[in-house]
């Protein structure tokens, strides 16, 4: 079944400690991306990949990394959490190009920053 | 940058009635425009896109959407609603012009009133 997975679903942590999202599609998409959704806010992006090694900044890249070093793996890091990164995370993939650009979304992680 | 401007951010509207939900945006270079439908604790599903071509485009559920250059519109429509319709719809744009990042609208919650 084609899919994007993300782990964990729900994560509460402290602040200042170093978390990764982990994010895995089975499509061999080219395309990765990150958004952060707030209410009132919308999704937001926060960094997307167009490739392996091949990263680039979104709207709302400050406080997150990500690395692409395998072309099914887009892993989100916050190094230091802090509480205004409480949000709901989605990880997103699709292939490149315009005759596609659909997006396939992950189910979501919701992270709680006390 | 891109912004994306969804005029409503809470529709009801009585079942089996039609339905428009507004979205605006500011480029005035092309764009590749799509909306998402999120329904309660899930992801994302795209309904529909605009890559080129016919201005009229039909998605899933009986959903289209009309692009207008001129007006920088792309609205949705439904000529007549269900239940499960309810949810949150989100308005966005990409493409080459914006160097592949993608823009969400805010987001217009859709309740189908029985």
């Amino acid at each position: 079944e084609a899919q994007v997975t993300q782990n964990p679903r729900y994560l509460i942590t402290v602040t200042g400690k170093k978390l990764t999202v982990t994010c895995s599609q089975n499509m061999n998409h080219e395309y990765m991306s990150w958004y952060r959704q707030d209410p009132g806010l919308g999704l937001r992006q926060i960094y997307y990949s167009m490739n392996v090694e091949v990263t680039d900044k979104g709207d709302v890249p400050e406080g997150y990394k990500v690395s692409r070093k395998e072309k099914r793996n887009f892993p989100l890091i916050l190094e230091s959490p802090s509480p205004n990164q409480t949000s709901l995370y989605f990880c997103a993939s699709s292939f490149l190009g315009r005759s596609t650009y659909e997006q396939y979304f992950g189910p979501g992680t919701r992270l709680t920053v006390t | 940058a891109q912004s994306v401007t969804q005029l409503d951010s809470q529709v009801p509207v009585f079942e089996e009635a039609p339905v428009e939900l507004r979205c605006n945006y500011s480029s005035s270079v092309s764009v590749y425009l799509f909306w998402y439908v999120q329904y309660p604790n899930q992801g994302l599903q795209l309904l529909l896109k605009y890559l080129s071509g016919s201005t009229l485009v039909k998605g899933i559920n009986g959903f289209e959407a009309e692009f207008n250059k001129s007006q920088t519109s792309f609205h949705l429509r439904k000529p007549s609603v269900h239940i499960s319709d309810t949810a949150e719809y989100f308005c966005a744009v990409s493409g080459p012009n914006t160097g592949n990042q993608f823009y969400f609208g805010t987001g217009t919650s859709l309740t189908v009133i029985p």
